[in-house]
């Protein structure tokens, strides 16, 4: 069965200074992986996706992931944070195309001024 | 934009009580899925329909079905509610690449 591992539980950083947000998942097959962005009071938001190809991803908002096959991981990067940051960031990944997602416990970013 | 409603953002109800929680798609999307979101353990899926009049259970169906008469809507029930299905309910629905979500609902079972 697959599962998500999202290291931090919660990651508190300085507005203008960069953020690394961890995400490790287990599966044998190959995956799907996701980035999802939740703001306080709202549904989730699609921030970035690997399906195939190139590695480093590029989302919205200047966040990026990289996806490393050998250690199972999907990290979420941005190279200098702001203060609407702040929000709760889930890892998902998924088997199938257009299949359920199997999501990690959620890091809450917290931008401090 | 694609636009996924859920029908209530708040609801509060007793122990016992059965509760109809209604997801609304507008994007002609086959699969939808309705999770439960709870602090510490992220979301975890209840059930999911990749069709109308179909459905699947998930991590979590024991005291939840689902309804799908239609294409555009997907409804959870709880048939008897209970004070630890207290929670968020989140509905998404997907073309096939990425799930959309709907705002979700916040239930509290007293």
């Amino acid at each position: 069965a697959q599962s998500v591992t999202q290291l931090d539980s919660q990651v508190p950083v300085f507005e203008e200074a960069p953020v690394e947000l961890r995400c490790n998942y287990s599966s044998s097959v190959s995956v799907y992986l996701f980035w999802y962005v939740q703001y306080p009071n709202q549904g989730l938001q699609l921030l970035l996706k690997y399906l195939s190809g190139s590695t480093l991803v590029k989302g919205i908002n200047g966040f990026e992931a990289e996806f490393n096959k050998s250690q199972t991981s999907f990290h979420l990067r941005k190279p200098s944070v702001h203060i609407s940051d702040t929000a709760e960031y889930f890892c998902a990944v998924s088997m199938e195309y257009g299949n359920k997602l199997v999501f990690g416990a959620g890091t809450i970013l917290r931008v401090k001024s | 934009d694609v636009k996924v409603t859920q029908s209530s953002r708040y609801l509060v109800k007793r122990t016992g009580e059965k509760v109809f929680l209604e997801c609304v798609q507008d994007m002609d999307h086959e699969n939808m899925f309705w999770y439960r979101q709870d602090p510490g353990l992220g979301l975890r899926l209840i059930y999911f329909s990749y069709d109308v009049k179909m459905k699947e259970k998930g991590d979590i169906p024991e005291g939840y079905s689902v309804s799908r008469e239609k294409k555009e809507r997907f409804s959870l029930i709880l048939e008897s509610a209970s004070t630890n299905q207290t929670s968020m309910y989140l509905c998404a629905s997907t073309p096939g690449n990425e799930q959309f979500f709907g705002p979700g609902t916040r239930l509290t079972v007293l």
